[in-house]
């Protein structure tokens, strides 16, 4: 249980063009999913955390404009880099918070595979 | 301001020699401390969340334990497909549900 996908998993634009990726929770619903960026050798970055049916939060630095945050179901949270760059190369994650309570609680992002974008 | 901080940046080890990874953290008000596997090419993969002192948590050859400083996660007779970066993370009382994460210490295990 508790998978996350992402699509595609590796997409190649042209400097100027605009790149959607799709982060999905195949068997849970998510109210909350998150967005992340990760450079070679170096840890994630959180980038914005996206709440179903409302605005995404986006960290200190980050452009909303340039990096816009849907998410319309609870299952299906997407991130479109809108005119992209070069420096907007990078390895994209989104990961999904399950939570359940009672006795065994627990709240746990679940990561997808991650998208890898490169912007000629 | 939540920090995380583990150690080493890099570890080597020879099959079947046992180590154990450091996450010392400071934060106000920890909910929960994250154990993550991330291997090159991929997204981050769910090991273990420990929630107060004193707690561990168990699978296969890993090991977590958690005081109110640190975490250890212990790697016994490490094998070759235990190689790969682990990433620890924590969740703050005053953050929500965002994470803060360490820089991770990239494990080899050679045969």
């Amino acid at each position: 249980g508790a998978v996350v996908s992402q699509h595609p998993s590796r997409v190649i634009c042209k400097s100027g063009t605009s790149v959607k990726i799709e982060c999905r929770s195949l068997d849970f619903q998510a109210t909350t999913m998150f967005w992340y960026r990760q450079f070679p050798k170096k840890s994630l970055m959180l980038m914005a955390t996206s709440n179903e049916g409302s605005k995404a939060t986006y960290e200190q630095g980050v452009e909303k404009d340039k990096f816009l945050i849907n998410h319309a179901s609870l299952t299906l949270s997407t991130l479109t880099v809108t005119s992209a760059h070069p420096e907007d190369s990078s390895f994209y994650i989104c990961s999904a918070r399950y939570t359940s309570g009672g006795a065994g609680y627990t709240d746990t992002q679940y990561f997808g595979p991650g998208t890898r974008l490169t912007v000629l | 301001e939540d920090q995380v901080t583990q150690s080493p940046e890099a570890l080597r080890l020879q099959e079947g020699e046992s180590s154990s990874l450091n996450c010392s953290y400071t934060v106000s008000g920890l909910r929960g401390l994250f154990w993550y596997r991330q291997d090159p090419g991929k997204g981050p993969e769910f090991l273990f969340t420990l929630y107060s002192a004193g707690e561990e948590k168990e699978k296969e050859r890993l090991k977590a334990t958690l005081t109110k400083k640190e975490s250890f996660l212990h790697i016994t007779a490490p094998k070759p497909e235990d190689s790969a970066t682990y990433l620890c993370a924590v969740q703050a009382g005053s953050s929500g549900s965002r994470l803060t994460f360490g820089e991770g210490t990239q494990l080899t295990v050679n045969p």
